[in-house]
């Protein structure tokens, strides 16, 4: 099945600094590959994905670049905010069996300091 | 939609005890992933449901854990017997068709078992 790696474990950066997050995958088809903020105690929320087919987008502070012959993928924020610190999930989506399954990476803890 | 719902949010059991956890998913979502949470592994995906049908059940830790989905609004996740290492928080997410969608977070159930 898919194995997703992601570094670093831990990030801490002061307010305003970029933070880039680097995640591998291992399935060449995997097609989809979503990020997830878990703020304390709360569910993952999706903040933002790419598909296979585009190399990069971006949504305000956020952007993602996809390298598919490196199969590898990053989450970069800008101008961080303390309310940035969360734990933070890359994910791909690649065949498993006869359907698709969704396999996270570890997460990275990132803190935001003012 | 209320989104995904997942019963009850937090349980403690005793050690040897059968527990039962459930979810809901949003309405016309055809996949339904189980997955659990922990300091130590992150998010480990259990077992996975295409069209009520259990697709993939790899990452099912022991005999010990089984699922069903009897129909498309309804799925559950039981431990029996329950163990202390099983204490997690044990996720739902539903997404809508294969291929690159989001999939939506239930709010968790904080196993302990004691």
């Amino acid at each position: 099945g898919e194995n997703v790696e992601q570094h670093p474990s831990t990030l801490s950066v002061q307010e305003g600094d970029s933070a880039v997050i680097k995640c591998t995958y291992s399935d060449s088809a995997s097609n989809y590959f979503p990020w997830y903020k878990q703020e304390l105690g709360k569910r993952p929320q999706l903040i933002i994905d790419i598909r296979s087919n585009v190399g990069e987008k971006k949504d305000q502070r956020i952007a993602v670049t996809l390298n598919k012959t490196a199969k590898h993928f990053s989450l970069h924020i800008t101008e961080t905010q303390p309310e940035d610190s969360a734990v933070y999930f890359c994910a791909a989506r690649g065949r498993s069996n006869s359907g698709y399954a969704l396999n996270f990476g570890k997460g990275t803890s990132l803190l935001v300091t003012p | 939609d209320a989104g995904v719902i997942q019963s009850p949010r937090h349980e403690v059991t005793e050690m040897g005890q059968e527990v039962t956890l459930r979810c809901k998913p949003i309405s016309g979502h055809d996949y339904l992933f189980w997955y659990r949470q922990t300091m130590m592994r992150g998010l480990e995906l259990l077992i996975y449901f295409n069209n009520n049908v259990p697709i993939d059940d790899s990452g099912m830790p022991e005999d010990r854990f089984s699922a069903k989905m009897p129909n498309a609004s309804f799925s559950t996740l039981k431990i029996q017997p329950s163990e202390p290492r099983d204490s997690a928080v044990y996720f739902c997410a539903s997404s809508l068709t294969q291929g690159s969608t989001e999939a939506f977070f239930g709010q968790g159930t904080r196993l302990t078992v004691v």
